[in-house]
This record gives structure tokens, C-alpha cells and sequence, in this order.
């Protein structure tokens, strides 16, 4: 079956103008994470969903940040005014019910804001 | 913050060797789980050890966990080139119960 998809692949913008990346989950998935990857570092917490509950947003590093999840299935991730230090690759996985130590992660966004 | 560490930072062996990684971190953890992320791609996930266990096989792969000394080993026997990647241990903070913890990664290079 389909693995976590995500859009677009690569995207280069501008300092101060808004991106949004999306993340298709695996159908039935419930559980959904956001990370951020810098060059050469581990993943960096930002979101997790998890069904109809109010999401974990502590990882979001500024109100910059922002994510929503409709129907409980795509995921679109919303960063605004963007600057140099968000350049990095975004990853999103997602879990099983009943499973969720065990993520399956999408191919990323890689993100360059010039 | 991150709460994993891995070591090496980097490693380069010759294909049919044994590859050892460590993995430290810091909080009370439920499980812990090791990841491989090649070149430009999203992370696999390759196996989960959880706090009452102190050892797990998987194929080529052996994972040890030691609670008292909060680390974990990956042991990757009888290397191929295949392997060469980026390997991630990623922790569940047993106090939150949502955010995992990655370390920041051992690249391995296994020279054909």
C-alpha cells in the first residue's frame, strides 16, 4: 500500500514569505508527527496528533508555526514570515492505532528560504 | 531539546565487518527504537526494544538496553554495502508520552 506522502518535495522561498507543506498519512493512521532535520542533525520535535484529541503543539518553536490536521487524515504544516533558520528538511510520520512507537516516515520537504 | 546522543558520530568499516553503535539519553523512557535514514530520504524504522528488555535480534541487527546506564547498543553484523546510512536512536519520554527523542545520529559507510 501507499507509504506517508509528502508536498511538495523541495521548496525554495523567499525571507518573509509564508510556506505550507502538507503530509498525507497512511490510510487508518491515527497517530501524526511533524519533525524538523537541519543539515547533519537529528529530527526536532515540533507536532503530534493523535485522532479528535487537541494536538501536542509543544515542540513548535515559535507562533510562527503552525499545523493543522483535517479529518483526522492530511496534515498540513504552515510556516509564516520565514526566516533563514527554518531552512531544513521536514519529515512527518505517522503510527497505527494502538502502536504508535512505531512511525512510518514520509520522504520530507526540503526546505531552503533564501 | 534533544535527549539522545549517539556515538561515533561517524564510522567506516570494510563490508562483512561488525558495526557497534551507541546510543545515550537522558529521562525515564517506555522504549527505546533505532532508525536508519539513507542519503535524502525519510527515516526506517528497525527495531524497538522496550524498558523491561535488555536485548533484541532482528536479522543482522542486535540491540541491547541498559536502563541503569540509559544507553542502548546497535550491533550490525557481517556489514554490507547496503548499509551505509544514517542510524537514529529515538527514545518516548516516559514523562510526556507524545514526543520522541532523536539522538543525532551515527553515519555509518561500509566500503565495498
Amino acid at each position: 500500500g501507499a507509504g506517508v506522502s509528502q508536498s511538495p518535495s523541495n521548496k525554495v522561498t523567499e525571507k518573509g514569505k509564508d510556506v505550507e507543506l502538507r503530509c498525507d498519512p497512511i490510510s487508518g493512521h491515527t497517530a501524526l508527527y511533524w519533525y524538523r532535520q537541519s543539515l547533519g542533525q537529528g529530527l526536532e520535535f515540533l507536532i503530534y496528533f493523535q485522532g479528535n484529541s487537541a494536538p501536542d503543539k509543544s515542540g513548535l518553536p515559535s507562533d510562527r508555526f503552525s499545523a493543522e490536521r483535517t479529518g483526522g487524515s492530511v496534515s498540513t504544516l504552515t510556516i509564516q514570515r520565514t526566516q533563514q533558520e527554518d531552512s531544513a528538511v521536514y519529515l512527518c510520520a505517522s503510527s497505527p492505532p494502538g502502536a504508535k512507537e512505531t512511525q512510518y516516515f514520509g520522504p520530507g520537504t526540503r526546505l531552503l528560504v533564501l | 531539546s534533544q535527549q539522545g546522543e549517539e556515538d561515533p558520530q561517524a564510522l567506516s568499516i570494510q563490508e562483512g565487518e561488525n558495526a557497534t553503535m551507541n546510543c545515550s539519553y537522558k529521562t525515564s523512557i517506555n522504549n527505546l527504537q533505532w532508525y536508519r535514514q539513507n542519503s535524502g530520504r525519510g527515516l526506517v524504522h528497525l527495531i524497538l526494544i522496550r524498558s523491561n528488555e535488555r536485548e533484541k535480534h532482528s536479522g543482522r541487527l542486535r540491540v541491547t538496553l541498559d536502563t541503569s546506564k540509559k544507553s542502548s547498543s546497535l550491533l550490525i553484523t557481517a556489514s554490507r554495502a547496503a548499509d551505509t546510512a544514517s542510524y537514529f536512536c529515538a527514545s518516548l519520554n516516559q514523562n510526556t508520552g507524545n514526543q520522541f527523542y532523536f539522538g543525532t545520529g551515527t553515519s555509518l559507510t561500509v566500503i565495498p
